[in-house]
Formats: C-alpha cells, sequence, structure tokens
C-alpha cells in the first residue's frame, strides 16, 4: 500500500504565507490522484478545502488553493488567520483505494 | 443544501456486528462516489471503504477487509456499513465522505468496541 507523507507540523506568523504539501511513495502526485485537502479543528469533524487538487466549496475561504507543486500536490494558505490553526490532511486515490497522509498541525504564531 | 448524516454507532462487544447508515440529502448518491472513513480520537484519518458510483465497484482498506461491507440503498438515497466481527482497534469514529463537489462530511457517528 501507498504510504503519503506531509508535514508533521509547521508555523506560520499572522498574514503569512504557507504552504502544505502532500507526497507519494510511489512517485509523483498526479492529477489522477484526484487530491484532496481536508481541514481538522479539535472536536469537530473535518471539512472539505480542495478537492481534484485545486477546486473549492462555496464555504473554501478563497485564503486557501490547491496545486500540484513539485511532484507533489499543494495546500497554499495565503494570509493565514488565527481561526486556520487546525490540522490538514490531504488524501490520494489510487485507482479505487484511498490513502490519507498524516496530517499536518499548523499554528499560526 | 448538500449534506450527509451517519447513524446506527454504539457500544458493542468484541465479535459484535454493528451497522452503520448515512443518510444523503441534497444530491443523488446513485452514480456518485462515496466513501467512509474512520478516527480514534485524537489520531489521524483512515480511509476504510469506497464505492466507485460509476463502475459500482467497492474496496476495502486492509484492516477491514472480509469484516466490513459498503452497501447502498438508492431508494433511500442512503449508504451503508456493515462491520462483523468487530475488534477493540474498530473502536473510532465513523464518517461517511462525498466526492468531488459532494464531498461534505457528516458529523460522524461513535464505534466502541468493548467487553
Amino acid at each position: 500500500q501507498a504510504v503519503v507523507t506531509q508535514e508533521p507540523s509547521v508555523t506560520v506568523s499572522p498574514g503569512g504565507t504557507v504552504t502544505l504539501t502532500c507526497g507519494s511513495s510511489t512517485g509523483a502526485v498526479t492529477s489522477g490522484h484526484y487530491p484532496y485537502w481536508f481541514q481538522q479543528k479539535p472536536g469537530q469533524a473535518p471539512r472539505t478545502l480542495i478537492y481534484d487538487t485545486n477546486n473549492k466549496h462555496s464555504w473554501t475561504p478563497a485564503r486557501f488553493s490547491g496545486s500540484l507543486l513539485g511532484g507533489k500536490a499543494a495546500l497554499t494558505l495565503s494570509g493565514a488567520q488565527p481561526e486556520d490553526e487546525a490540522d490538514y490532511y490531504c488524501f490520494l486515490f489510487y485507482g479505487d483505494d484511498g490513502v490519507f497522509g498524516g496530517g499536518t498541525k499548523l499554528a499560526v504564531l | 443544501e448538500v449534506q450527509l448524516v451517519e447513524s446506527g454507532g454504539g457500544l458493542v462487544k468484541p465479535g459484535g456486528s454493528l451497522r452503520l447508515t448515512c443518510a444523503a440529502s441534497g444530491f443523488i448518491l446513485s452514480g456518485n462516489h462515496m466513501t467512509w472513513v474512520r478516527q480514534v480520537p485524537g489520531k489521524g484519518l483512515e480511509w476504510i471503504s469506497f464505492t466507485n458510483g460509476v463502475t459500482n465497484k467497492i474496496s476495502y482498506a486492509d484492516s477491514v477487509k472480509g469484516r466490513f461491507t459498503m452497501s447502498r440503498d438508492n431508494a433511500k438515497n442512503s449508504a451503508y456499513l456493515q462491520m462483523n466481527s468487530l475488534r477493540d482497534e474498530d473502536t473510532a469514529f465513523y464518517y461517511c465522505l462525498g466526492s468531488g463537489s459532494f464531498s461534505t462530511w457528516g458529523q460522524g457517528t461513535p464505534v466502541t468496541v468493548s467487553s
């Protein structure tokens, strides 16, 4: 089974920009992995920020964007806000099997 | 509004069974992909099952293969997760997740396997 890797923890300053990445043990992440990005705050269910690499939901703040960068899926946060402090999970499809990354704990300090 | 609501969780003894329900509203489940995910409190997310809405192929994580069965009832616009031979390590919150523009999450349902 593939392993999906994320940075365990990242810190960004308020108003700053940060990019979280999502790599695959099988090689480059492509649009064929249909990358998803989920945000989860303590005590809450996850919510989807990005689907299919770079598509946003109506509730996704404009400061979040998804892309493919250097063989990985990437989630960029431009203009971090205190409320963005949360766990972020990426998810990749390998055919009909899915694999989550271990999550990135984002601190806004 | 696209919404998913899970139900059916509870306390069950090791070796027991539970059936979880994921009721969808705001979109038609038939023809759309559906995923079940679980999370042990304080831990990460674990993918456990996926139904391909186009091919109707169902896939499972190795950790639940042979014990869990995913199905759906198009008339009720609902998906199900039949969980048999439950183990202590199946204790978690269980979520259903739509796909693409329907990739909303339910609030989850807790499953506790304990004697």
